[in-house]
């Protein structure tokens, strides 16, 4: 079915580096523009990242730029983000999400997956 | 960086009641307006895309308005399943900004 799924998540120490994956199924993955949002415990949700469909554009939020790192390989239908010099404000869980197009509404979401930084 | 306000914060409701919620962004952002529904351990849901249109599969309680900085979401007549907390977000231009999100608890 049409699905994402993310794994990676776990607890590191500040300064330390985690890299998330998010595997897609279902659909055209190479056709769709992709996102990272994340939620800090009892927070609200704060966009982290996108990345173009053919992985030539990338955008980040200033909490996290130049510290994290999107990618993407469409070969094997997988999303990616490298998080490097983590700090205790960076816990939360990871959510990947599918980006609509016309109207960049993030209209399929995966489960979560849970980075403790601590 | 476009800010997204939401209010109320948290409101609390019956079965059966219509309620509004309301998101004022900072500036202009057309109809990049998207609303989600979030539950207590679960990922987001898409309700309404370009401020008004319904996300397939979702029920017509829900409904959307507004452009340009204001915006609201409806839901015509609660159910129980319609207790959660809903954000709003623009997709005019990055960083895709979300509202701080509204409880909707039961009365």
């Amino acid at each position: 079915q049409v699905q994402l799924v993310e794994s990676g998540g776990g607890v590191v120490q500040p300064g330390q580096s985690l890299r998330l994956s998010c595997a897609a199924s279902g659909f055209t993955f190479s056709s769709y523009a992709l996102h990272w949002v994340r939620q800090a415990p009892g927070k609200g949700l704060e966009w982290v990242a996108v990345i173009s469909y053919d992985g030539t554009n990338k955008y980040y939020a200033d909490s996290v730029k130049g510290r994290f790192t999107i990618s993407r390989d469409n070969s094997r239908s997988t999303l990616f983000l490298q998080m490097n010099s983590l700090r205790p404000e960076d816990t939360a869980v990871y959510y990947c999400a599918r980006d609509e197009v016309l109207w960049r509404s993030f209209d399929l979401w995966g489960q979560g997956t849970r980075v403790t930084v601590s | 960086d476009i800010q997204m306000t939401q209010s109320p914060s948290s409101l609390s409701a019956s079965v059966g009641d219509r309620v509004t919620i309301t998101c004022r962004a900072s500036q202009s952002i057309h109809t990049y307006l998207n609303w989600y529904q979030q539950k207590p351990g679960k990922a987001p849901k898409l309700l309404i895309y370009a401020a008004s249109t319904l996300q397939s599969g979702v029920t017509l309680r829900f409904s959307g308005s507004g452009s340009w900085t204001d915006f609201t979401l409806t839901i015509s007549s609660l159910q129980p399943e319609d207790f959660a907390t809903y954000y709003c977000q623009q997709s005019y231009n990055t960083p895709y900004t979300f509202g701080q999100g509204t409880k909707l608890e039961i009365k």
